[in-house]
C-alpha cells in the first residue's frame, strides 16, 4: 500500500470552480511538499509545509498541513485552465540526512473552459 | 544554462542494449536522485547520491547502474535494457540542508 494516499485520483472541474486535493499519511511527517506536473514535463515545486497547522498561499492555491502533520490539503480557488495538470505530494518521513521523499500517486486535474 | 538538464529527452532502444541517461545540474547541489514514473506506480526512486562518489540504492535499483564522479553529473545506465524499463525517467537534485527537490524535464525511454 502507498505510504502517502492522494485523493481524488482524478478531477474534472468547470473553470471558475473551487477544488480540493488531499494527501494523507498514517504516520506523522517531517515535512510535506506539493508539486505540479504539466503533461509530458517535469515536476515544479509549489509549496512546502513543515509545521503542524501551517497554511501557505500562492496566487489562487492554498496548502494546509493538519496539527498532527499527517494530512495536507491543496485548495484551488476559482480554477483556470492553467491549473490543469498532475498534482503530487511528497513527504519527508523524518529529519534524517538522506533527503529522500516518499510520494503520492498524484491527482490529475482537468479544467474545462 | 542554469538548472537541471537531462539528455536525451526521448530515446528508443532495443531489448538487451546498454543505454545511458544523462543528468547535469549547475547549482552544486549535494544530493541527486533518479526516479522512474509509471502509470499506477507514481514516482519510484531508483538510486540517489549524497555527494560525489557516494551513491545508494532506492526502491527499484535492479537493472540500473549509477556513478557520480563529479558533483554536477549523475548518469543512469541500463546495462541490458528490458521492456519493463520503458518509462519516463526524472533526475532531481537538492541541497544538503533541504528536502525541496528540483526536477529535470525527464527522459521518455521506450525499449522495444
Amino acid at each position: 500500500s502507498q505510504e502517502l494516499e492522494q485523493s481524488p485520483q482524478s478531477l474534472i472541474v468547470q473553470e471558475g470552480k473551487n477544488l480540493t486535493i488531499n494527501c494523507t499519511s498514517s504516520k506523522t511527517l517531517y515535512g510535506l511538499y506539493w508539486y505540479k506536473q504539466k503533461y509530458g514535463e517535469g515536476l515544479i515545486f509549489l509549496m512546502m509545509l513543515q509545521k503542524g497547522g501551517e497554511e501557505k498561499s500562492h496566487e489562487k492555491i492554498t496548502a494546509k498541513l493538519d496539527e498532527k502533520k499527517q494530512q495536507s490539503s491543496l485548495h484551488i480557488t476559482a480554477s483556470q485552465p492553467s491549473h490543469a495538470g498532475i498534482y503530487l505530494c511528497g513527504a519527508a518521513k523524518n529529519a534524517g540526512n538522506n533527503r529522500k521523499l516518499i510520494w503520492g500517486l498524484g491527482t490529475s486535474l482537468a479544467v474545462n473552459p | 544554462d542554469a538548472g537541471i538538464t537531462q539528455s536525451p529527452r526521448y530515446k528508443i532502444t532495443e531489448t538487451g542494449r546498454q543505454v545511458t541517461l544523462m543528468c547535469h545540474q549547475t547549482w552544486s547541489h549535494s544530493y541527486m536522485f533518479w526516479y522512474r514514473q509509471d502509470l499506477g506506480h507514481g514516482l519510484r526512486l531508483i538510486y540517489y547520491s549524497a555527494a560525489a562518489d557516494i551513491t545508494d540504492k532506492g526502491e527499484v535499483p535492479d537493472g540500473y547502474v549509477v556513478s557520480r564522479s563529479k558533483t554536477e553529473n549523475f548518469p543512469l545506465t541500463l546495462e541490458s535494457a528490458t521492456r519493463s524499463q520503458t518509462s519516463v525517467y526524472f533526475c532531481a537534485s537538492t541541497l544538503a540542508s533541504s528536502y525541496e527537490q528540483y526536477f529535470g524535464p525527464g527522459t521518455r525511454l521506450t525499449v522495444t
